[in-house]
């Protein structure tokens, strides 16, 4: 069974505007949440993580919230471009398991000009 | 130029015929490991590797196998005990201190004729 639990499936978005991607999970066990970023036939990339000792952080258009209770956490993609048209992979894993990622199931965006 | 190569790019395989991908890194890392990517399902762990000579099962390792015997290289044995082989292939590796953030390689594609 999947451990994170990604939604929606796919999502399409006007050029400038908002792009929303929620993952949930389980396991209180997970202590490091990626998100990872693939264009098509390519391998994903590493785009922003967040560690549960914080709710939020924020690296340029890409926002991660965290909410530690709810055992979620989200992706905000803000002024989106038709360059962030990708599939976004939210992930989680465990301190000590050597990297061992439970992946979601992935987020089809699409930006519109 | 650091990163993760693999090879080839396209792969076709006759059912009953094992077949090797190849993946090289020269980014020093210790951690080395196998995805499969299907559609609509993410990337899922075949097999992780922490040191040279030494690898564990990941969670859909039946019918794989893999070798360390350098720490640049962790190849894929794709057997015939496979049942359905045809995907996207991914390798990835990580630092020993750093091991949730994967570089990934550009995949190969597999598909069994």
């Amino acid at each position: 069974q999947q451990q994170v639990k990604q939604s929606p499936q796919s999502l399409i978005v006007q050029k400038g505007g908002i792009s929303i991607i929620n993952c949930a999970y389980e396991n209180t066990a997970f202590d490091y949440f990626p998100w990872y970023q693939q264009f098509p036939g390519k391998g994903p990339a590493l785009l922003i993580a967040i560690r549960p000792d914080v709710s939020e952080k924020k690296e340029g258009r890409f926002t991660i919230s965290f909410n530690k209770s709810a055992k979620q956490f989200s992706l905000h993609i803000m002024d989106s471009q038709p360059g962030d048209s990708a599939t976004y992979f939210c992930a989680a894993s465990i301190s000590g398991s050597w990297g061992k990622l439970q992946f979601g199931a992935g987020t089809q965006v699409v930006v519109t000009p | 130029d650091g990163g993760i190569t693999q090879s080839p790019k396209y792969l076709f395989r006759k059912e009953g015929q094992n077949v090797t991908l190849s993946c090289e890194q020269n980014l020093n890392h210790d951690a080395m490991y196998w995805y499969r990517q299907d559609p609509g399902q993410g990337l899922r762990l075949i097999y992780y590797s922490q040191i040279v000579n030494d690898f564990q099962k990941g969670d859909i390792a039946e019918g794989y196998s893999v070798s360390r015997e350098k720490k640049e290289s962790f190849p894929l044995t794709v057997t015939s005990a496979q049942k359905n082989p045809t995907a996207f292939y991914l390798c990835a590796s990580s630092s020993r201190d750093r091991h949730g953030e994967q570089f990934f390689g550009p995949g190969t594609r597999l598909t069994v004729l």
